[in-house]
């Protein structure tokens, strides 16, 4: 079974600038979940998604964040613009839809991020 | 609204020595507990979970761990560590029957592993 994809590996760009990153979860998985990493921290939820409508967002920065799974499979994460500390991993996992029983999140390897 | 600390930021052990890196919870109930683990450039893989009965559960890769409710802990064990252990170790809570899996990470211990 193929893992959680997610491209591109490393990124480098100036303040201001924008990127998008971009996750394929499991087949099948309703689930998708978008975490940012920063050096020396616990992954942290932007954003959840179940199929293609937004479940939690609280901890998105709207004002430069956004995301979107449209047809409710893969999905896009973008910056615009980008600030330093912004400079982080991006972790996408996803799990079969959520319910009453817990479902286990399998996470992708990340995009490394880093903003000049 | 759950949380989690754990108090180690940076572990030594030799290798074939035993390990325990700890995890504190805060939380109203009996919460989902997870150990995480990350490798350099990786994913985080589950090492093992924690929803209700036995409090000693057993993960992958030799790893165990205890829930105790008094100490609102779950502390990660192994018996004799290997030099391909070496990585950092993330505790996680979940609020069971709160909707979408929604799970916190604490700040991760990071392991090395001497020869």
């Amino acid at each position: 079974e193929a893992g959680v994809a997610q491209s591109p590996r490393y990124k480098i760009i100036e303040k201001r600038q924008s990127v998008a990153f971009w996750c394929n979860p499991i087949s099948g998985h309703a689930t998708l979940y978008w975490y940012q990493q920063i050096l020396g921290q616990g992954p942290k939820l932007l954003i959840q998604f179940q199929n293609n409508g937004v479940v939690d967002d609280s901890q998105l920065p709207k004002d430069r964040f956004s995301a979107e799974r449209l047809k409710g499979v893969d999905s896009t994460l973008k910056i615009q613009p980008a600030k330093l500390e912004d400079s982080a991993v991006y972790l996408c996992a996803s799990s079969l839809a959520s319910g009453n029983s817990y479902n286990e999140q399998f996470f992708g390897p990340g995009t490394r991020l880093t903003v000049l | 609204a759950q949380s989690v600390t754990q108090p180690d930021i940076h572990i030594t052990v030799s290798e074939g020595a035993s390990l325990e890196l700890r995890c504190n919870y805060s939380y109203g109930a009996t919460p989902y507990l997870f150990w995480y683990v990350q490798s350099p450039g990786q994913g985080l893989q589950l090492l093992l979970k924690y929803f209700s009965g036995d409090t000693l559960v057993q993960g992958i890769k030799g790893f165990e761990a205890e829930f105790k409710r008094s100490q609102s802990s779950f502390n990660l064990r192994k018996p004799s560590v290997h030099w391909s252990d070496a990585a950092e170790y993330f505790c996680a809570v979940g609020a069971p029957k709160t909707s979408y899996d929604k799970v916190i990470f604490g700040p991760g211990t990071s392991l090395s592993v001497i020869p």
